[in-house]
């Protein structure tokens, strides 16, 4: 089966630390991987894809996450934390033959002034 | 246009109830989703339609009943549900076929938030 991991369900950091939420996969095949922000009460918004065309992909709000294939990874970053990022994080896996997309836990960000 | 939008934001509804949520997109998509979201947890998958048609129901209830009367618009017909429903609602939609090769990311409504007492 097809599925992401994201260790822990909560991280804190300064306003202008870094920011790393980490997320792994697992895929028989070739993954197409997402990041989704979730703001209290309210949707899902896409912040970055990975579709093999980069491994370094640059998101909004000046989020970026780096496909490492030997390390069955997709964390994301972001060099400097905003109070504004305050929100749920979701990494999620498209299987390459199949559109059903599969969740992580979710891990909620807390940035401290 | 690039939103999903979701009637209505909030819903409050008896265990003997009928209601209905909507969902409404015109970016063209022909793919659209159900997901049912509790608090702290990540989505739910529950119904995927594509070009119209009922392509993955994720062994949900029957009290839940979705219809998708044209290709803008997706709806969840709810009746007789229970407290244990409660949760955020969001519709997604995306382009294409549900099975094929490619990235069709999800674009997600606000949700409907939806009370059952």
């Amino acid at each position: 089966a097809q599925s992401v991991t994201q260790l822990g369900s909560h991280v804190s950091v300064s306003e202008g630390a870094l920011v790393l939420l980490r997320c792994n996969y697992s895929s028989s095949v070739p993954p197409y991987l997402f990041w989704y922000v979730q703001y209290p009460n309210q949707g899902l918004q896409l912040l970055l894809k990975y579709t093999s065309a980069a491994t370094l992909v640059k998101g909004i709000n000046g989020f970026e996450a780096e496909f490492k294939k030997s390390e069955t990874s997709f964390h994301l970053t972001k060099p400097s934390a905003h109070m504004s990022d305050a929100a749920e994080y979701f990494c999620a896996v498209i299987p390459g033959a199949n559109s059903k997309l599969t969740f992580g836990k979710g891990i909620t960000l807390s940035v401290r002034p | 246009d690039t939103e999903v939008t979701q009637t209505p934001k909030h819903l409050v509804m008896g265990m003997t109830n009928k209601k209905s949520l909507k969902c409404e997109q015109h970016m063209g998509h022909r793919a659209m989703y159900w997901y049912k979201q509790k608090a702290k947890k990540p989505p739910e998958l529950m119904f995927v339609y594509s070009y119209e048609k009922l392509s993955i129901n994720e062994s949900v209830p029957s009290r839940f009943s979705p219809e998708c009367p044209n290709s803008s618009l997706l709806n969840l017909h709810l009746h007789a549900l229970q407290p244990e429903d409660s949760a955020l609602y969001l519709c997604a939609s995306s382009q294409g076929r549900v099975r094929t090769s490619g990235v069709n990311e999800q674009f997600f409504g606000p949700g409907t938030r939806l009370t059952v007492l």
